[in-house]
């Protein structure tokens, strides 16, 4: 089972160039999110979508913006990348009917903004 | 104030002991859940065992328990037998059903703990 799936896993970016991370799951979840994580910080939530259809700002959502595609996607993008934006991005995805919104993640996408 | 304090940066442990990694967390909400992840050098994030605030008895999953102190905001991991393959980072995470009301906003992380099993 694929899970959760990243592309790219690694990107190297050019100050102010422009790119869209893609995340897909396979598990059939409602809720899909986007995390950041700097080194020695843990994960912190850029945007999430709690349905198809719907997406909201998480703790650091300056400079991103999401696009819930359909239940199965939901892509991120950059549109001026700058060097504070180098960073290890994470896409989840959870069940809300489970009761717990247990998070499953995919592998990462390893951004460096020059 | 941070919502999830890991106190142990980096913790060094024998092969086969008993490893507790320490997690407190800061809530108003009476309704949230508890989270802990491994993310080994590879760097995936890796779901161990989660905690409700409801729940009357502590969680455990294999060789990983949960100590639940609700009263002391406490949510300690236990790694019960340790091996080779647990060194990694772990990290403790909390969901509030905060400011959606439906529960399906984001983990707020701890820094984690680096956790080295020596042989």
């Amino acid at each position: 089972n694929a899970g959760v799936t990243q592309t790219p896993k690694f990107q190297v970016l050019k100050t102010g160039q422009s790119m869209t991370l893609q995340c897909a799951q396979d598990m059939n979840h409602n809720s899909m999110y986007w995390y950041r994580q700097d080194p020695g910080m843990g994960l912190r939530l850029i945007y999430y979508s709690a349905s198809e259809g719907t997406t909201d700002k998480g703790e650091v959502p300056n400079g991103y913006n999401v696009s819930r595609l359909n239940k199965r996607e939901f892509s991120l993008r950059l549109e001026s990348a700058a060097p504070s934006q180098t960073s290890v991005y994470f896409c989840a995805s959870s069940e809300l009917a489970s009761g717990k919104n247990i998070q499953y993640f995919g592998a990462g996408t390893r951004l460096s903004v020059l | 104030a941070q919502k999830i304090t890991q106190t142990q940066p980096g913790m060094f442990v024998q092969e086969k002991e008993a490893v507790t990694l320490d997690c407190t967390y800061d809530t108003s909400d009476p309704s949230y859940g508890l989270f802990w992840y491994k993310q080994p050098s590879s760097g995936e994030m890796i779901f161990l065992i989660y905690q409700g605030s409801y729940d009357q008895q502590n969680a455990t999953e294999g060789r990983y328990s949960l100590n639940f102190q609700k009263a002391r905001k406490s949510a300690n991991l236990v790694i019960s037998a340790s091996q080779l393959g647990d060194s990694a980072m772990y990290f403790c995470a909390m969901r509030e059903r905060g400011y959606s009301g439906g529960g399906a906003d984001g983990l707020t992380f701890g820094k984690g703990t680096h956790l080295i099993i020596q042989p």
